[in-house]
């Protein structure tokens, strides 16, 4: 079965600080792989998405992620966080045959000001 | 905002008890996905619809149901519910293809008594 891990559960970093937040999955087959950003009292939101090609995705909000496929990772990257970035980031996969986006535990990233 | 509309937005009711949460795709969307976060279980795929058919199940409980109508509005039925219930219930909708992105709405916070 698919499953996606993200390691961090709480990342407290200071504005201007890098962020770094890791991804793996687990599925045999070709995945599409998503980043959303859930803000404070909002709804989920589409960070940015792979389906092909060149491994590293560039999303909104100056994100991005990198795929590797031979450690089945989607790292999300951003090199200077704001404090508006505050809020829970999760990693999901679905396999190319179905729609159904398999979450990640989500990570909480709180950037102090 | 997304597009999609989800009501109520909050909900209380007893142990035992129904409800129906409701969705409406964004215009032109076809496919329906409701998907349950909790904190123990973190954001669960249930069910989804395609253009009035069910098309994938997840970990849904028997005792939970649902339906997309001819104008492609969905319902999400909860019955004999449980403590364990409580949780936040987000729908989402998108075009055809795994590859399409979905659009989440503000989600349905359950909490049951």
């Amino acid at each position: 079965a698919q499953s996606v891990s993200q390691h961090n559960h709480h990342v407290i970093l200071s504005e201007a600080a890098s962020l770094e937040l890791g991804c793996n999955y687990s599925y045999g087959g070709t995945v599409n792989l998503f980043w959303y950003v859930q803000y404070p009292g909002q709804h989920l939101q589409l960070l940015l998405k792979y389906f092909s090609g060149d491994p590293l995705v560039k999303g909104i909000k100056g994100f991005e992620a990198e795929f590797i496929k031979s450690k089945f990772s989607f790292n999300l990257r951003k090199p200077s966080v704001q404090w508006s970035d505050t809020a829970e980031y999760f990693c999901a996969v679905n396999a190319p045959h179905t729609g159904k986006l398999i979450f990640g535990q989500g990570t909480t990233l709180q950037v102090k000001p | 905002d997304s597009g999609v509309t989800q009501t109520p937005k909050h909900l209380i009711t007893a142990t035992g008890q129904r409800v129906t949460l409701r969705c409406s795709p964004r215009s032109g969307d076809l496919s329906v996905y409701w998907y349950q976060q909790s904190l123990d279980q973190g954001l669960q795929f249930l069910i989804q619809y395609y253009n009035g058919e069910e098309r994938a199940k997840g970990n849904i409980l028997e005792r939970f149901s649902a339906q997309q109508f001819p104008d492609l509005h969905s319902e999400l039925n909860l019955s004999s519910l449980e403590l364990g219930d409580s949780a936040l219930y987000f729908c989402a909708s998108s075009g055809m293809g795994a590859r399409e992105t979905q659009y989440f709405g503000p989600g349905t916070r359950l909490l049951v008594l």
